[in-house]
């Protein structure tokens, strides 16, 4: 228990469809972070919010929409997906962006798009 | 953003130490040395991180090179609950915490 939930652990969706992954955390962290997993590949980047502004955006296609309405909670917003975006997708938190600190993860949300 | 190298799987006995490697020969000054592993269907988790000193906590130890192109997670008497995915990890002055394809740990009884 790392102290960072994330909702649902797994998602099924039609490409048509528009759900949200939610990330919650209580360790009074200010910085959050998206991950995407995909299968035999290395975590990548997608999202970096301190104190709910947006740091960072690896270029991440716009059918991926981040929102961070405080510190405690990051959503990710998915319409209009393609099944190469299925993937697990993590959520981390840290007490501040900079180099010396340690990320939370998530157990991630898996997420299948058909 | 700075590389690292490690081999893809390693292998040990349980008991008996574990010394995994990473190469970062192009590491910057402010780049500090992260360790994370992933255990199966779980999100990754923190190990240990250092700048120029070796670092020691109740999960490992960390030795960093003088010259800090390269570094070694051991694991002084590695469990069957070890086995993972080790990613070692430079995380720069950008926040950017850029993972690699990590080394498989296996453990044996």
């Amino acid at each position: 228990e790392t102290g960072v939930t994330q909702t649902p652990r797994h998602l099924v969706m039609g490409m048509t469809n528009k759900k949200s992954l939610k990330c919650e955390q209580h360790l009074g962290h200010n910085a959050m972070y998206w991950y995407k997993q995909s299968a035999k590949k290395p975590l990548e980047l997608m999202f970096v919010y301190s104190l709910e502004e947006r740091v960072e955006n690896n270029s991440v296609p716009s059918r991926f929409s981040p929102e961070c309405p405080n510190s405690s909670h990051l959503f990710l917003h998915l319409h209009t997906l393609q099944p190469e975006d299925s993937a697990l997708y993590l959520c981390a938190s840290s007490p501040t962006t900079g180099v010396a600190g340690e990320l939370f993860f998530g157990e991630g949300s898996r997420l299948t798009v058909l | 953003d700075a590389k690292t190298t490690q081999p893809n799987s390693m292998e040990s006995n349980e008991e008996e130490p574990v010394h995994l490697p990473c190469n970062h020969s192009t590491i910057s000054g402010t780049d500090y040395i992260h360790w994370y592993r992933q255990l199966p269907s779980q999100g990754p988790e923190y190990v240990i991180h250092g700048l120029t000193s070796n670092v020691n906590n109740r999960m490992a130890s960390l030795a960093i090179a003088e010259d800090r192109k390269s570094s070694t997670l051991i694991l002084h008497r590695a469990t069957l609950r070890d086995a993972a995915v080790y990613y070692c990890i430079l995380r720069d002055y950008t926040d950017k915490l850029i993972f690699g394809t990590g080394t498989r740990l296996q453990v044996f009884p």
